[in-house]
């Protein structure tokens, strides 16, 4: 158990819905990141945040938002769902901002299927 | 940009050396990391390693680094049937502003 708590675990939705991915950090991590896992495009990092803050930001469709709050949590909004949407989503947090030797902790995913 | 590349795909016989290798692009990589993703599990960090190193060993494992042509290794001696996973190579520079950027990881299958 990694202490990274994601729900829901499991999601099924229709095209052009809207969804929300709820993640809590491990105690005591500051920075939340969220991650994409598909079948074709492999792990891509979508979104950072560090003590409720932007910290970096990836490959992000304009579709999706994320926030911090400040308890730490975090959710990542999905809207105006596609077919390709389709994936596992990872949260993971660290103590710090980031990299270099910070290990990164991750949750189990949520798994959005889009119908 | 920033790239990492895995082959997909792995199959070893019970008891030998697995080698998972990876390339990345961004020659500014400082920290190089092999993450395990366990069925059903999320992903937790196996090893890393720095830039100005070549190898590090930890166990069964081995990571070897190829600065010149960023290339980097994950050797599992002795491949137990509980290696079985998806091996995750990633890397990240040396901000703390830094991603860290995986590749697609390979999926490591052992044959009894």
């Amino acid at each position: 158990d990694s202490g990274v708590t994601q729900t829901p675990k499991h999601l099924i939705t229709a095209t052009g819905q809207r969804v929300t991915l709820r993640c809590s950090p491990r105690s005591g991590d500051l920075s939340v990141y969220w991650y994409q896992q598909s079948l074709d495009q492999g792990l891509q990092f979508l979104i950072q945040y560090y003590n409720g803050e932007e910290r970096a930001k990836g490959n992000i469709l304009e579709r999706f938002s994320a926030q911090q709050f400040p308890d730490l949590h975090s959710e990542l909004n999905l809207s105006s769902l596609e077919l390709g949407d389709s994936a596992l989503y990872f949260c993971a947090s660290s103590v710090g901002q980031g990299p270099p030797t910070g290990e990164l902790f991750f949750g189990e995913g949520s798994r959005l299927t889009v119908l | 940009g920033e790239d990492v590349e895995q082959s997909l795909f792995l199959s070893v016989r019970e008891g030998d050396s697995s080698v998972i290798n990876c390339t990345y692009t961004d020659s500014s990589s400082t920290y190089l990391y092999w993450y395990k993703q366990e069925p059903g599990a999320g992903l937790q960090l196996l090893t890393y390693i720095f830039s100005n190193m070549d190898m590090k060993q930890d166990q069964r494992l081995t990571v070897l680094l190829n600065k010149k042509d960023k290339h980097l290794s994950l050797r599992i001696a002795d491949t137990q049937t509980g290696d079985s996973a998806i091996y995750f190579c990633a890397e990240s520079g040396y901000s703390s502003a830094s991603k860290i950027i995986f590749g697609s990881g390979t999926r490591l299958s052992i044959r009894p």
